[in-house]
């Protein structure tokens, strides 16, 4: 299986910052890589697709970037409503797989 | 609009079975594969088993591989993953998720269910 590796682990940030969150993937995956959003009791948002795609109805400050085996999701200006954990996943191979999450916490 | 609303979470005893169902509408849901995806208590996202729009083709992750199996009822619109011999790592909420483009090869999810709680002790 592809590993996804996902750092930091958790960040504490205020509003208004600039946050980026790295994924490595342990083989290249093209830019078949998605972000999602999880918010405590919820299922997952997805964010990104094709590793820089912005899905409908996301706001703009969410972008993504990478190719190959490294991927980077990046929020321009940090609102309250961003406090959650991020996830990559590739969606390259057969068994797709999640990197282990990036906690976004108020500073 | 999409909905996908799973049913059959519960608490089980080691070795016993379950069934969830995953009932969907707003869209054609025999042009898209569908997979389930689980998450521990305080865990992150595992990838559970995938099958293709027309149910010929499956996936399994290893950890479930042999005891998991999933199908779907084109005709009723429903996903279903049956479980058996459970254990206590199986424990999780379970999601069904759709996939973002029709046909097979897709394995980003653009939907998802509120998710279903799966508890195995005794």
């Amino acid at each position: 299986d592809i590993q996804m590796t996902q750092s930091p682990s958790s960040v504490s940030a205020s509003v208004g910052d600039r946050v980026t969150i790295t994924c490595r993937a342990s083989q290249g995956i093209s830019s078949w890589l998605a972000w999602y959003q999880q918010k405590p009791g919820k299922a997952p948002k997805l964010l990104i697709y094709a590793a820089s795609s912005l899905q409908s109805g996301v706001p703009s400050r969410f972008s993504g970037s990478g190719s190959g085996t490294d991927f980077t999701l990046t929020i321009s200006s940090l609102q309250p409503e961003d406090f959650a954990t991020y996830y990559c996943q590739q969606a390259n191979s057969f068994s797709p797989t999640f990197g282990q999450g990036t906690k976004v916490e108020i500073k | 609009e999409v909905q996908l609303l799973e049913s059959g979470g519960g608490l089980v005893q080691p070795g016993g079975s379950l069934r969830l169902s995953c009932a969907a509408s707003g869209f054609t849901f025999s042009s898209y594969a569908m997979s389930w995806v689980r998450q521990a208590p305080g865990k992150g996202l595992e990838w559970v088993s995938r099958i293709s729009g027309s149910g010929d083709s499956t996936y399994y992750a290893d950890s479930v591989k042999g005891r998991f199996t999933i199908s779907r009822d084109n005709s009723r619109n429903t996903l279903f993953l049956q479980m058996n011999s459970l254990r206590a790592d199986d424990t999780a909420v379970y999601y069904c998720a759709k996939t973002i483009s029709p046909g097979d090869h897709s394995k980003t999810f653009d939907y998802w269910g509120q998710g279903t709680l799966v508890t195995v002790s005794s």
